[in-house]
């Protein structure tokens, strides 16, 4: 299957600063890039869909200006969390969508955000 | 909207046995398509078959088949000769196929654990 990375694989930072989360698909070309975040022992919520080239669609209750997303190229989409705080501290994952094959999505290995 | 639905919060079963890890989706959609994805305890989802709504077979992919039974809307995983590797928890996930969205809605996942 197709390889999907994400940098930094943990995180630990102070209340109020942001932080940045790389999302990048190896081998493939990713039109489409999702984050999805994971709170423990329950499942994936989508956060947001991003096109490359183009702004990002939040899912309802999901918040803008507070997780900036960028796909500036067709490899790399960025997450940043801005001015975080504790309520912020997740698991956050992004998935990629190769324009080959229409259907199926690969995951990074996630992000573990811890806010202090 | 779509609704996928895991009874199964946790299995057990004995290596080399099979397993059948259920999974239930509600849509309104005429195309769609279904996903079996693998979380281990590191938090990647690792993708493991896919079945698309007007396959007339079902989908197998070394140990993993998907048992897909339109008319209950019902996509369950199989997992034959179970390893230790497999325990981890597993996630069922559909979205509408063809064009327009790939945003994927997840299952609450089954937790399986098999026993030596």
């Amino acid at each position: 299957g197709a390889v999907v990375s994400q940098h930094p694989s943990r995180v630990i930072c102070k209340s109020g600063t942001s932080v940045k989360i790389e999302c990048r698909s190896l081998d493939f070309q990713a039109t489409t890039m999702f984050w999805y975040r994971q709170f423990p022992k329950q499942s994936l919520m989508l956060m947001a869909t991003s096109n490359e080239g183009s702004k990002a669609t939040y899912e309802q209750g999901v918040e803008k200006d507070k997780f900036l997303i960028n796909h500036a190229s067709l490899t790399l989409s960025t997450l940043t969390v801005t001015s975080a705080h504790p309520e912020d501290s997740s698991f956050y994952i992004c998935s990629g969508k190769d324009s080959r094959y229409l259907e199926t999505q690969y995951f990074g290995p996630g992000t573990r955000l811890l806010v202090l | 909207a779509q609704k996928i639905t895991q009874t199964q919060p946790g299995m057990f079963v004995q290596e080399k046995e099979a397993v059948t890890l259920d999974c239930t989706y509600d849509t309104s959609d005429p195309s769609y398509g279904l996903f079996w994805y693998k979380q281990p305890s590191s938090g990647e989802m690792i993708f493991l078959i896919y079945q698309g709504s007007y396959d007339q077979q079902n989908a197998t992919e070394g140990r993993y088949s998907l048992n897909f039974q339109k008319a209950r809307k019902s996509a369950n995983l199989v997992i034959s000769a179970s390893q230790l590797g497999d325990s981890a928890m597993y996630f069922c996930a559909m979205y509408p196929s063809g064009a327009g969205s790939y945003q994927l809605t997840f299952g609450k996942g089954t937790k399986l654990s098999v026993i030596p």
